[in-house]
């Protein structure tokens, strides 16, 4: 099936530190999203890309949305004790019309205080 | 918090059982979609729903199946339960927007084991 490359698969950086992860795909997207995940909880949805090219923060957070439409990147500044997580990326969709995505194996981050 | 619930929330079951998972949404959305998520694999595809009575496979739909009857509730079954089976899975639900592809919204997830 479609394969989306995520890196990092971990990371252990000290509290205030910066973070950056991608995800690469070999298929074009129009549409990458990014989530974090906190244990015993399901996903939730930090930032959603729709135009190549595009730069989108949310407090902390930035991504972007590849120029090719085969990548994505997430930036976190100042890291905090509460970003520790696992984060995915999502691109898609898979069919026309149909919301199928297809999810990165997710980089799990660690910070120390 | 988008409106999602799954029950039961953990569940112990033996080999060659079959099992029932629920979604249960109060957003009125579409699309539902029922994942496994495994060490190492991420999120994986089981089954999504575009409608009632809609539905088609994803990428590991060996093995379960799915019905939807009404726009809020989205079922998961294991005909015949094998501990490959184990697992957490996550039902999730979306909307299209005038952009394309809608944001997906989890549930809590089911802890599956298959004894």
């Amino acid at each position: 099936g479609q394969q989306l490359n995520q890196s990092p698969q971990s990371m252990f950086i000290q509290e205030g530190e910066d973070v950056s992860m991608n995800c690469t795909s070999s298929s074009i997207f129009n549409t990458w999203l990014w989530y974090k995940q906190d244990p015993g909880e399901g996903p939730v949805l930090l930032i959603a890309l729709y135009k190549a090219g595009e730069l989108t923060s949310n407090g902390r957070l930035t991504a972007q949305f590849g120029i090719t439409r085969k990548d994505s990147f997430l930036n976190i500044s100042a890291s905090i004790p509460s970003d520790v997580g696992i984060y995915f990326c999502a691109g898609g969709p898979m069919k026309n019309n149909n919301n199928d995505m297809r999810f990165g194996a997710g980089t799990r981050l660690t910070v120390k205080p | 918090d988008a409106g999602i619930t799954q029950s039961p929330r953990h569940k112990v079951t033996e080999t060659g059982t079959p099992v029932t998972l629920r979604c249960h949404q109060t957003e009125n959305h579409r699309y539902m979609y029922w994942y496994r998520q495994d060490p190492g694999h991420g999120l994986r595809l089981i089954h999504y729903s575009y409608g009632v009575k809609d539905t088609d496979k994803g990428e590991v739909s060996d093995g379960y199946s799915v019905s939807r009857s009404k726009t809020e509730d989205f079922l998961l079954t294991l005909e015949s339960a094998t501990s490959s089976q184990t697992s957490v899975y996550f039902c999730a639900i979306s909307e299209l927007t005038s952009g394309g592809a809608g944001e997906q919204f989890f549930g809590p997830g089911t802890r599956l084991t298959v004894l």
